[in-house]
């Protein structure tokens, strides 16, 4: 999982509030994921992006949440009016191209809602 | 609907005996099956994956064996350390890209 970044590892809000999750993806690659994880369960798929293309949200809450992977940047996930359901630990990966089978993730963004 | 999910949340292991992890699934259509290897406050990590059509595949220390007839996924681990110990949680993939679908997880404790 070397080489995919995220920040900021440990994040709190209040609720109401908004939380911004970064990812740099490991160099080269242009596909990220955005999985959920919460406390002792799997990850669980949110989004799937490209850049500046959101090729499959399926997994995303259709409300409050939104992503995004600008053509420069890294990608972010955005949680608008944050309720204390949203507390979880949020891991992005990515790939080098759509076939790859191996994805990398990063080490994750713990998002805490009090 | 489809689901990947495992038989034991926790295994407990002593240090230089085998582990053995299972896992069961219940959609046909995956194309791959993998196992991650998760340890606390970290993100997973990739330890091996197989196709559907193969059987076993091997890698340095862990074999992983599809069953397909009976929708069961396992992961050995030879000779496990302490350093193994950590969350183990198949996952699945199908289409043509890495969305792949995790299972809950087992916990592997390794006992000096």
């Amino acid at each position: 999982n070397a080489g995919v970044m995220q920040n900021p590892r440990h994040l709190v809000r209040r609720r109401g509030q908004e939380a911004r999750l970064r990812c740099s993806p490991m160099k080269g690659h242009s596909h990220v994921y955005w999985y959920r994880q919460l406390p002792e369960e799997g990850l669980k798929f949110m989004v799937y992006l490209q850049k500046e293309n959101i090729i499959d949200e399926s997994g995303m809450p259709k409300e409050r949440f939104s992503a995004e992977f600008p053509k420069e940047g890294p990608s972010i996930l955005r949680i608008q009016q944050v309720v204390r359901g949203d507390s979880a630990a949020y891991f992005c990966a990515s790939s080098s191209d759509i076939s790859g089978n191996t994805i990398y993730f990063g080490e994750g963004s713990w998002l805490t809602v009090v | 609907g489809e689901s990947v999910g495992l038989h034991l949340p926790t295994l407990s292991v002593q240090e230089g005996d085998n582990s053995i992890i299972n896992c069961a699934y219940s959609n046909s259509a995956s194309d791959y099956f993998i196992w991650y290897k998760q340890e606390s406050g970290k993100g997973p990590q990739f330890i091996i994956d197989i196709r559907s059509n193969m059987d076993k595949r091997q890698g340095q220390r862990v074999t992983v064996l599809l069953n397909k007839t009976v929708k069961h996924l396992s992961l050995q681990i030879a000779a496990t350390q302490p350093g193994d110990s950590a969350v183990y949680f198949c996952a699945e993939k199908k289409g043509g890209y890495q969305k792949v679908t995790f299972g809950t997880g087992t916990k592997l404790q390794v006992i000096p």
